[in-house]
């Protein structure tokens, strides 16, 4: 079974402090992206890793920087926190190849005050 | 500009039922569509998919059925149980891209 671990399943935060938000699979998968899902707006793409230190921009990468040093292990880093970032944050991973299934952990969800 | 569309925010049907979940897209290099269902609280699981080279694909009480001429697909749970009730999200993607592309999201709830 694949599994991927999120760090934290509840995290407040404060405006203006960085956020880490750790993300870890276990099936040796290439690709690995963080999204966020809010209310009526669905899951949204904010970065994409395809290999280690590879990294592509989703559609809402503003404010946000990933870290991808190791192949099992993707980070989500919000530089500076801000209100309208609060939100469930969604990682997931998958094989290379076009059109794999994702399998995304529980979820983080952060409240930023 | 919203290439993969739920227009139905929510769904009620009755336990025993059938529920049909429906799901547009407008790029048609679309070539692989899933279906994925999210509990609150937790993460979506892949549910079931459809390459487009098929028009349905069935898995136990779950269909997806794919009409390409109408770029549309839709998942129906038959019968329908309380359990199935979840926000389900329909998911495209086209021959080279790594990366998935989601609707909004169907909430269902299943009465008993």
């Amino acid at each position: 079974d694949v599994k991927v671990t999120q760090s934290s399943r509840y995290l407040v935060k404060r405006t203006g402090e960085k956020v880490f938000l750790e993300c870890v699979q276990d099936m040796d998968h290439e690709n690995m992206f963080w999204y966020r899902q809010d209310p009526g707006l669905g899951l949204r793409l904010i970065y994409f890793s395809y290999d280690v230190k590879m990294k592509e921009k989703g559609d809402i990468p503003e404010g946000y920087s990933v870290s991808r040093e190791k192949k099992e292990r993707f980070s989500l880093i919000l530089e500076s926190a801000s209100t309208n970032q609060t939100s469930m944050y969604l990682c997931a991973s998958s094989e290379r190849s076009s059109g794999n299934i994702q399998y995304f952990g529980a979820g983080t969800r952060l409240s930023v005050l | 500009d919203q290439q993969v569309k739920q227009n139905s925010p929510s769904l009620s049907v009755q336990e025993g039922r059938i529920s049909i979940l429906n799901c547009d897209y407008t790029n048609s290099m679309f070539d692989y569509f899933l279906w994925y269902k999210k509990y609150p609280a937790e993460g979506p699981t892949f549910l079931i998919s459809i390459s487009s080279i098929k028009d349905k694909n069935e898995d136990g009480r779950f269909t997806v059925f794919l009409n390409k001429s109408a770029k549309h697909l839709s998942l129906h749970i038959v019968p329908s149980q309380p359990g199935d009730s979840a926000v389900y999200f329909c998911a495209s993607t086209q021959g080279g891209s790594e990366k998935l592309v989601f609707g909004k999201g169907t909430k269902l709830t299943v009465n008993p």
